[in-house]
C-alpha cells in the first residue's frame, strides 16, 4: 500500500524565519504534488514535481523532488503571516489516483 | 475563465438518506476526479473518470458511485448515508489522465 508521510504535522513559526516540511513515500512515482489548503477552502496548487532533481520556485516557498530517497521537501524563507495555511504533498499514481499526506498546518506568528 | 464548480456548497442529510453531488470542470477538461475530505485529515481518492469511462476506484463501499456525462460534467452518489460520511467533497478535474488536478470549491456534506 502507498503511503505518504509529512513531517512535522504541527509547525508554528515566526515571520521572517525558515523552515522545511518533509513528504516521504514508499514507492516510485513520476510526479508529487505540493497544495495548500486554507481553513474551510478548496485545495490550492502550489508545485507539480515530475522528475529527480526538480526545484521549484514561487515566491518565499520551494519545493524539491529526490525520487532515490523518495523525498519531497517544501521548504520555506522569511515566513509571512500570509503562508499560514495547511500543506499537502501528494503524489500521483499509475492507477489515475493522488494519494495525500496527512497535511502541515503552518502557523506564522508575527 | 470558470474553474472547477461544484454544487451544492453546502447541505445537510439524515442518516440512510440518499444525496446527489455535482462537478463541472474547467472547459476542456476530459478527467474529473472525487476526494472525501474528513476533517483533519487529507482527501482520500474515490473515483477517477475519463472520457466518460470509470478508471479508477479507491477503497470506498458500493454505496459510492459516480458518473461521467458527455459534456465531462459529474456526479457522486452516495446511498443509504452513515455519520461517518460526513466529509468535504471535493472534484478536481484535469485536462488529460494524468496532469495537474484543479479542485473546485467542495460539497461540504453533514449527515445527522
Amino acid at each position: 500500500e502507498l503511503k505518504v508521510e509529512q513531517n512535522p504535522l504541527f509547525l508554528s513559526m515566526q515571520e521572517g524565519k525558515n523552515y522545511t516540511i518533509y513528504c516521504n513515500y514508499s514507492t516510485t512515482s513520476d510526479r508529487l504534488y505540493w497544495y495548500r489548503q486554507d481553513p474551510g477552502k478548496s485545495l490550492e496548487s502550489l508545485f507539480v514535481l515530475l522528475s529527480n532533481g526538480a526545484v521549484k520556485q514561487e515566491g518565499r516557498l520551494m519545493a524539491s523532488l529526490d525520487t532515490k530517497a523518495r523525498l519531497s521537501t517544501l521548504h520555506i524563507t522569511a515566513a509571512v503571516h500570509d503562508l499560514s495555511a495547511t500543506y499537502f504533498c501528494a503524489l500521483g499514481g499509475s492507477n489515475y489516483k493522488l494519494t495525500f499526506g496527512k497535511g502541515t498546518l503552518l502557523t506564522v506568528n508575527p | 475563465d470558470a474553474g472547477v464548480t461544484q454544487s451544492p456548497t453546502h447541505l445537510i442529510k439524515t442518516r440512510g438518506q440518499h444525496v446527489t453531488l455535482r462537478c463541472s470542470p474547467i472547459s476542456g477538461h476530459k478527467s474529473v476526479s472525487w476526494y472525501q475530505q474528513v476533517l483533519g485529515q487529507g482527501p482520500q481518492f474515490i473515483f477517477q473518470y475519463y472520457e466518460k469511462e470509470e478508471r479508477g476506484r479507491g477503497n470506498f463501499p458500493d454505496r459510492f458511485s459516480a458518473r461521467q456525462f458527455p459534456n465531462y460534467s459529474s456526479e457522486l452518489n452516495v446511498n443509504a448515508l452513515l455519520l461517518g460520511d460526513s466529509a468535504l467533497y471535493l472534484c478536481a478535474s484535469s485536462p488529460e489522465e494524468y496532469y495537474g488536478y484543479t479542485f473546485g470549491s467542495g460539497t461540504r456534506l453533514t449527515v445527522v
